[in-house]
């Protein structure tokens, strides 16, 4: 079957540092993979997705790579800020069930000054 | 500006009473899903639709319906509103050929 699984928050960190949320999946196809952002009161906006195997996705400074050796697609930053504090989510979609999403639990990111 | 809407945006109701939440998307998109949001468990699917008149059951559909009478609305209904399904709800839509879904704002439901 298709599942998420991202790494547990919360994630505490200092303005300008590095950020690595990871995220592994499992998928019976090939699915597209996304990271979705959720600030404090809001729905989920896409951040970035890639659909194959070695792109890269990338958005206001945040990467992700599609890795299918190691069926991951960890998000990463170079130089937090504190606007970037909000919850997290990996998902990936699968073709082969129509495209219905399957989400992680979530990564909760508090950046301080 | 297309966008997809939730009302209300929050709701406080009793055990028993059955209630419903509104979605709106003037994407123009067929595919339409309903999600709820726990601590711990991140999103759920409840139902979804791939166009009019068309309905499916996700992972967690029991307590609840829906209905897909035209493109823009896919409203979700409890039938019989239980305090286990307190939760944050979320409507979303896709094109039918994208897989990338576009999220509202959300409905905060109470069920006391």
């Amino acid at each position: 079957g298709n599942s998420v699984t991202q790494m547990e928050g919360p994630v505490t960190l200092s303005e300008e540092a590095f950020l690595t949320i990871n995220c592994t999946y499992t998928a019976t196809g090939y699915p597209s993979l996304f990271w979705y952002v959720q600030y404090p009161g809001e729905g989920l906006q896409l951040l970035l997705k890639a659909t194959k195997a070695d792109d890269k996705g990338s958005n206001k400074g945040f990467e992700a790579t599609y890795r299918k050796e190691t069926t991951s697609f960890h998000l990463e930053k170079g130089s937090v800020q504190v606007s970037d504090s909000a919850v997290y989510f990996c998902a990936l979609s699968d073709p082969l069930t129509g495209n219905q999403f399957y989400f992680g639990t979530g990564t909760s990111l508090t950046v301080i000054p | 500006d297309a966008e997809i809407t939730q009302s209300p945006r929050h709701k406080i109701t009793e055990t028993g009473r059955q209630v419903t939440l509104a979605c709106h998307q003037t994407w123009n998109h067929n595919n339409m899903f309903w999600y709820r949001q726990d601590l711990g468990h991140g999103l759920r699917l409840i139902h979804y639709s791939y166009g009019v008149q068309d309905t499916n059951k996700g992972e967690v559909s029991d307590g609840y319906s829906v209905s897909r009478s035209n493109t823009e609305d896919l409203p979700l209904t409890l039938e019989s509103a239980a305090s286990s399904q307190t939760s944050v709800y979320f409507c979303a839509s896709s094109e039918r050929t994208s897989a990338t879904q576009f999220f509202g704002p959300g409905t905060r439901l109470t069920v006391l």
